[in-house]
Order: C-alpha cells, then sequence, then structure tokens
C-alpha cells in the first residue's frame, strides 16, 4: 500500500461497549506507534512496537487499553468498557527500522475518530 | 528522564512576521525530528537532525540542532497562510541497538492573520 491505513475512519460507541481499532503499516516498517489526540492537543503515546521486542507499552492510560501486532505486520488497539473520556483521534504510525543514522520518519495514518456516548 | 519540552504552545503572529518554536531536552538527544500538522490532518515528516549544531533549511524554514544535542529550533521567515498548523518536534535516544522510541513535544500551534 501507499502509506498507513486506519480503519474505521470513525467510530461512534456507546459506553461501556468495548472498540477494536486496526492499523496496517507500511509494507516492511518494523516499528509501529499508537497515539491518541484529542481536539486542539499534543499526541499521547500509547504503545510501541519494534520488530521482535517486547512492546513499550507505558503510555496505555488503563488496563482498559491494550494493543497486539500479529507477524510483524497489522496492529489492532483494543478499548474495553469504553467511557466517554476516551473519544479522541487515535493515530497510528510505522517506520523503517531505526538505523545508526539516527531514524527513521513516522509515517502516519488519517486515524481514528473514536466517539463514546 | 526522557522527555522533551517544546515551546511556545501557542503563537499567532501576523503574516509576514517571523516564527520560532523551541525544543529542549535535560539529557542527549540521539537525534530530533519535526513534523507539522495541519487544521483536521496528521502530522506529516519535516525533517530529521542528527550531527551536533546542524542547520537545515527548507525554502522558508530554519531548523538547527544544539551543539550539545539538548535543544532544537524551527524559524519560520516571512510567515504565510499556509504555514498555518500545529509544529511538533520529536526526539530519540540511545545509540545502535539501544535506539528508542520517539518522544514528541506538546507542539506549538500556529495562527497566522492575513
Amino acid at each position: 500500500g501507499a502509506g498507513v491505513s486506519q480503519s474505521p475512519s470513525n467510530k461512534v460507541t456507546e459506553k461501556g461497549k468495548d472498540v477494536e481499532l486496526r492499523c496496517d503499516p507500511i509494507s516492511g516498517h518494523t516499528a509501529l506507534y499508537w497515539y491518541r489526540q484529542s481536539l486542539g492537543q499534543g499526541l499521547e503515546f500509547l504503545i510501541y512496537f519494534q520488530g521482535n521486542s517486547a512492546p513499550d507499552k507505558s503510555g496505555l492510560p488503563s488496563d482498559r487499553f491494550s494493543a497486539e501486532r500479529t507477524g510483524g505486520s497489522v496492529s489492532t488497539l483494543t478499548i474495553q468498557r469504553t467511557q466517554q473520556e476516551d473519544s479522541a483521534v487515535y493515530l497510528c504510525a510505522s517506520s523503517r527500522t531505526t538505523s545508526r543514522t539516527g531514524g527513521s520518519p513516522l509515517h502516519f495514518g488519517n486515524g481514528t475518530r473514536l466517539t463514546v456516548t | 528522564g526522557q522527555q522533551v519540552m517544546q515551546i511556545p504552545q501557542y503563537q499567532h503572529v501576523q503574516e509576514g512576521e517571523d516564527f520560532t518554536t523551541y525544543c529542549n531536552s535535560s539529557t542527549t538527544l540521539s537525534n530530533i525530528q519535526w513534523y507539522k500538522q495541519r487544521p483536521g490532518g496528521h502530522p506529516v515528516f519535516l525533517i530529521q537532525l542528527v550531527k551536533s549544531g546542524e542547520v537545515k533549511k527548507q525554502k522558508r524554514l530554519t531548523f538547527q540542532f544544539g551543539e550539545a544535542k539538548k535543544n532544537s529550533s524551527l524559524h519560520i521567515t516571512a510567515t504565510q497562510t499556509t504555514d498555518v498548523g500545529t509544529y511538533f518536534c520529536a526526539g530519540r535516544y540511545g545509540r545502535g541497538s539501544t535506539l528508542g522510541r520517539l518522544y514528541f513535544g506538546r507542539g506549538t500551534q500556529l495562527t497566522v492573520w492575513p
């Protein structure tokens, strides 16, 4: 594919329901990030996958949030028992393996806008 | 610790004025990247700085990496309405196999009045 693909682009769910957000990174990209962005705010780091290493989950806000990356490619972010404060745009980004020169740029998807009613 | 601070959070300028945003880390960075996010869009990579004291230019944009590799700046000369958006810096720590994830600053939202 040409870029990072995220689905769905919009998701409206009722409080208490579970949601799954999907990210298809650029082929061959070994690094994958999930961020959350509320309206007019910065990027809140959630989780980072790099190759076969254990993911950096330090940004997940609660145990209702989890993410996995199957086969080093597609990633799914799951939010259980959604709350209204979970409403935000969830952005996924991928990059090639970091190099000796310091790393490759992140390519972001268009995001999933999650609204919890 | 590993944290990138960015100021100012907001900047409002009249078209034609200059604009600068600053990023700072208490510990040495291995490299720093800059991104621009247009309203309603997603962040788009602008540039990466790796060397101490490095300066790079893209038309009216000038990017600098400090000598100690702890700070960086983005300067826009003679802003235009097309420069509107949020500018993020993102730093990385470590070297080689310990090179870790990117740490994003909070971003600077630039508004340009015509």
